[in-house]
């Protein structure tokens, strides 16, 4: 069963970086995922693509400040030089054939 | 820019339907597939539908598959969700995804969400 685990959240400093975990179930670890943000009371936003060799495409509009890498299973996000606007939920998303797949998400929170 | 621009959500009664829409612009609609994507209040995102860009092929959520039919209309950029015999667990704001490519991919675009709320 193809399944997305997520840390339900996560914390950091402004200034610092963050590097958030998207976990793909056994069997499926070559599979890519997308990154999407979500702001509090907003639409979610698509950030990027990771595919499993840690390439990443990330959508218009996105900051150098994110950015995208695998390793196995797992699928990294990882946020630099956080600003207070970074603060939101964080989902991981995968697809196959007939299926498309969300992690639980993360709660990102800027201290 | 790509827009997507979801209508038709309210209240309605258990048992109850509706009919959402997506008005698409900006892109190339009959070439991307597309997806409904709802979210429980304070819960996560949840997959309901999608279907391929010609529309010929539709794949849905077990929890929605026999209630729920996603369909399109190519020639007015136009995507549909009907939805009948609600449940209280539909509850949700729907939104409108529109997908990377003509069967599958990534979600690359987002509208703004309809609210739906099944009470009685």
């Amino acid at each position: 069963q193809l399944v997305l685990t997520q840390s339900p959240s996560a914390s950091a400093s402004l200034g610092a970086s963050v590097k958030l975990t998207c976990t793909l179930s056994s069997g499926h670890s070559s599979y890519a995922i997308a990154w999407h943000q979500q702001l509090p009371e907003k639409g979610p936003r698509y950030l990027m693509k990771v595919n499993s060799d840690g390439s990443h495409n990330k959508g218009d509009g996105i900051p150098e400040r994110f950015s995208g890498s695998s390793s196995g299973a797992e699928r990294y996000l990882t946020i630099s030089s956080l600003q207070s606007e970074d603060e939101a939920d964080y989902y991981c998303q995968t697809w196959g054939t007939g299926i498309r797949v969300f992690g639980g998400g993360t709660k990102l929170t800027v201290l | 820019e790509v827009q997507l621009l979801e209508s038709g959500g309210g209240l309605v009664q258990p048992g109850g339907s509706l009919r959402l829409s997506c008005a698409a612009s900006g892109f190339t609609f009959s070439s991307h597939a597309m997806s409904w994507v709802r979210q429980a209040p304070g819960k996560g995102l949840e997959w309901v539908s999608t279907i391929v860009a010609r529309g010929t092929i539709t794949y849905y959520a077990d929890s929605v598959k026999g209630r729920f039919t996603i369909s399109r209309d190519n020639s007015k950029y136009t995507l549909y969700l009907q939805v009948n015999s609600l449940r209280g667990e539909d509850t949700a704001i729907y939104y409108c995804a529109k997908d990377y490519d003509t069967l599958s991919g990534p979600v690359d675009s987002w509208g703004q969400g309809t609210l739906v709320t099944v009470s009685s």
